[in-house]
């Protein structure tokens, strides 16, 4: 069984321009959810795919949009990027066996992006 | 609006002591609550689930407890360990579409 993973790990880019970030959930996991986490803060809920269509938004502007493909892999993407946006993206899996009830995550190691 | 707060300050303790961090939320009514530890760089990692209709949990050496009443919930490492060393973050949450919402964490380092 392969856990979540990430890429890149690391990037770094300019205000103004955009950025795609890829996350492969666990296997078997239907559903995907999107973290920014600042330094020194706690993960900050962006958004949940499940079944390729979003389920569940948290409090971020329309730049930030994306996609989850027929294999349940999710991309984030970011336009128009602001220095605000530095910082650490994780992507979580969950299973299709969890009930409304449970909500365990199984998290990626992130991608770090610096916006300069 | 809801919030959800833990020691912004680092906690540190002597190796076999017991650490207890604290996680209060308001303006929430959570159906359950889950902590995460989580190590610099890296992802969180899921620790414990405690729903609503259970006072206290148990894995190994950590237990939490959930206080509906207080809003509060205390999660405990027996016996530490330098390797405990991480941020804990605690998510109450109401269920539904399983949007975990995350506390800020507490920084705890156990002391050789």
């Amino acid at each position: 069984e392969t856990g979540v993973t990430q890429s890149p790990t690391h990037l770094i880019k300019t205000r103004g321009q955009q950025v795609t970030l890829r996350c492969s959930s666990q296997s078997g996991h239907n559903t995907v959810s999107w973290y920014q986490q600042a330094l020194g803060q706690g993960p900050q809920f962006i958004f949940q795919y499940y079944r390729e269509e979003e389920n569940g938004r948290g409090n971020f502007p329309p730049r930030f949009s994306g996609l989850q493909f027929p294999n349940y892999s999710s991309e984030l993407n970011v336009n128009a990027l602001e220095l605000d946006d530095s910082a650490l993206y994780l992507c979580a899996s969950s299973s299709p066996l969890a009930g409304p009830n449970t909500g365990e995550l199984f998290f990626g190691e992130g991608s770090r992006l610096t916006v300069l | 609006s809801q919030k959800i707060e833990q020691n912004s300050e680092a906690l540190n303790i002597q190796e076999g002591k017991t650490a207890t961090l604290t996680c209060n939320y308001t303006n929430y009514s959570p159906a359950y609550l889950q902590w995460y530890r989580q190590d610099p760089g890296r992802g969180p990692v899921f620790l414990l689930l405690i729903r609503e209709n259970e006072k206290e949990k148990r894995k190994e050496r950590l237990k939490v407890t959930f206080d509906t009443t207080l809003k509060q919930s205390l999660f405990h490492i027996t016996a530490s360990q330098p390797a405990d060393s991480a941020t804990y973050l605690c998510a109450p949450d109401s269920g539904g579409y399983q949007k975990v919402t995350f506390g800020t964490g507490t920084k705890l380092q156990v002391i050789p």
